[in-house]
């Protein structure tokens, strides 16, 4: 079946632009994450949705960023007057449940570069 | 302090050997779990294996195996009979039992670049 699909795979701004990373999760997954990933380290927790709602919106830098999940499945992470230190890896991940074993399925990512 | 260490950086093993790569966790909750992922160059996380804090049992899966240490709060990942398509970063990640702080979601340490070496 179907992974979890980001889009798009790569993505250059410039410094004070917005930019919209989605992600479409694996079907029937309630649980979704966002990560970032920055070079030559492990991936750093964002935020979590359980369902639409938001649960965990601890590991978000700062209020540039914003994540949305309107209907339960597809999320979209939101970045305003992005600066340069926000170019990394964004990845998304997908679990049945969350809070439990079930493992999560990660994306491939977003590479963001911001000039 | 971290919640994960991984304290090798880089490896290099020679193909058909078996490898162990080192994991330590820090946790006061007594319900959580563990995981591995493996990166390649493409850059997908791939999930390997996982371990429970309650499970008596090492986790294995094919040649992965885990060698869970509670006491020590480690969880090294062996991969026996090693392959050039082992080649990758591996990361050691934990989900703890109690919400907050990100624990709903999974905590990674720096990884481990493995390079097998025919």
């Amino acid at each position: 079946g179907a992974g979890v699909s980001q889009t798009p795979s790569n993505k250059v701004t410039e410094k004070g632009k917005y930019v919209e990373l989605r992600c479409d999760p694996i079907s029937g997954h309630t649980a979704l994450y966002w990560y970032r990933q920055s070079l030559g380290q492990g991936p750093e927790f964002l935020i979590y949705f359980q369902g639409t709602g938001a649960a965990d919106d601890s590991g978000l830098p700062n209020d540039r960023f914003f994540a949305v999940r309107p209907e339960g499945s597809v999320s979209t992470l939101k970045i305003q007057r992005t600066e340069r230190g926000d170019s990394a890896v964004y990845l998304c991940a997908s679990s049945l449940r969350g809070r439990d074993n079930s493992p999560l399925h990660f994306g491939n990512g977003t590479r963001l570069t911001v000039t | 302090a971290q919640k994960i260490t991984q304290t090798q950086p880089g490896m290099f093993v020679q193909e058909k050997e078996a490898v162990t790569l080192d994991c330590t966790y820090d946790t006061s909750d007594q319900s959580y779990g563990l995981f591995w992922y493996k990166q390649p160059s493409s850059g997908e996380m791939i999930f390997l294996i996982y371990q429970g804090s309650y499970d008596e049992q090492n986790a294995t899966e094919g040649r992965y195996s885990l060698n869970f240490q509670k006491a020590r709060k480690s969880a090294n990942l062996v991969i026996s009979a090693s392959q050039l398509g082992d080649s990758a970063m591996y990361f050691c990640a934990m989900r703890e039992g109690t919400s907050g702080g990100g624990a709903d979601g999974l905590t990674f340490g720096k990884g481990t670049h493995l390079i097998i070496q025919p």
